[in-house]
């Protein structure tokens, strides 16, 4: 079975810095997503960026992009520019790219503090 | 587009009745749709996975008995908590996906928030 694992539970940034978020995993699959969400307090999920794992490139979406190292099982997400906006909670996720395998496997959450 | 709705968003009920709770995909057809529950400062638990016209597979430890999914269209599923208890009160989310909109992407409900007194 898959598993997602964050291990930072909580994380703080000043606005216009630049802040990391871990999230490290575990698999036997060769190919895969995996996908940054954001659950502001609104409680709404909200997809922020995905990878497909037979992609080399790192994905980037605006001020979001990810450090993919496959061999590593690592996904870290970096938010340049942190906005007041940014401040949720940040769950990690794994989806098996297997055609009966479009269930998510979550991570534990990092909740992200934007200090003004 | 790929908007997906739940209803009701809040509900507050008396210990022992049922509660119905729906889920829509607006704007396009949901091959399947999955409901995930919520404690609070945790993360989202996968309840059960439901496939238009079939029976839901329901994660290991969530009593199908209990919690009632009915896919009846591609475009709505319920979730009804049945006998409800204070130990129910929590946060549930749905999803939705369709191969013709996405390849990989679950679309998120807004959620609903259960309180059982």
């Amino acid at each position: 079975a898959q598993t997602v694992t964050q291990s930072q539970p909580e994380m703080s940034v000043q606005e216009a810095e630049t802040v990391t978020l871990s999230c490290t995993y575990d698999t036997s699959e060769s190919d895969y997503y995996l996908f940054w969400y954001k659950q502001p307090p609104s409680r709404q999920m909200i997809l922020v960026i995905r990878q497909e794992a037979y992609k080399q490139q790192n994905a980037t979406e605006n001020r979001f992009s990810v450090n993919f190292q496959k061999a590593a099982k690592s996904f870290s997400l970096k938010i340049s520019d942190s906005q007041l906006g940014d401040a949720a909670m940040y769950f990690c996720a794994y989806r098996s790219a297997r055609p009966s395998g479009s269930r998510l496997t979550f991570g534990e959450g990092t909740q992200l503090t934007v200090n003004p | 587009g790929a908007v997906v709705s739940q209803h009701p968003s809040w509900v507050i009920c008396k210990s022992g009745t049922s509660v119905k709770i729906e889920c829509r995909s607006l704007d396009f057809q949901a091959t399947t749709m999955f409901w995930y529950r919520q404690f609070p400062k945790q993360s989202l638990m996968l309840m059960a996975t439901s496939n238009e016209g079939s029976k839901a597979t329901y994660e290991q430890g969530v009593e199908k008995d209990k919690f009632l999914i009915n896919h009846a269209s591609l475009t709505l599923s319920t979730l009804t908590v049945t006998s409800a208890h204070p130990e129910d009160s929590s946060f549930y989310i749905c999803s939705a996906i369709s191969r013709r909109v996405s390849q990989d992407e679950q679309f998120f409900g807004p959620g609903t928030r259960l309180t059982v007194l």
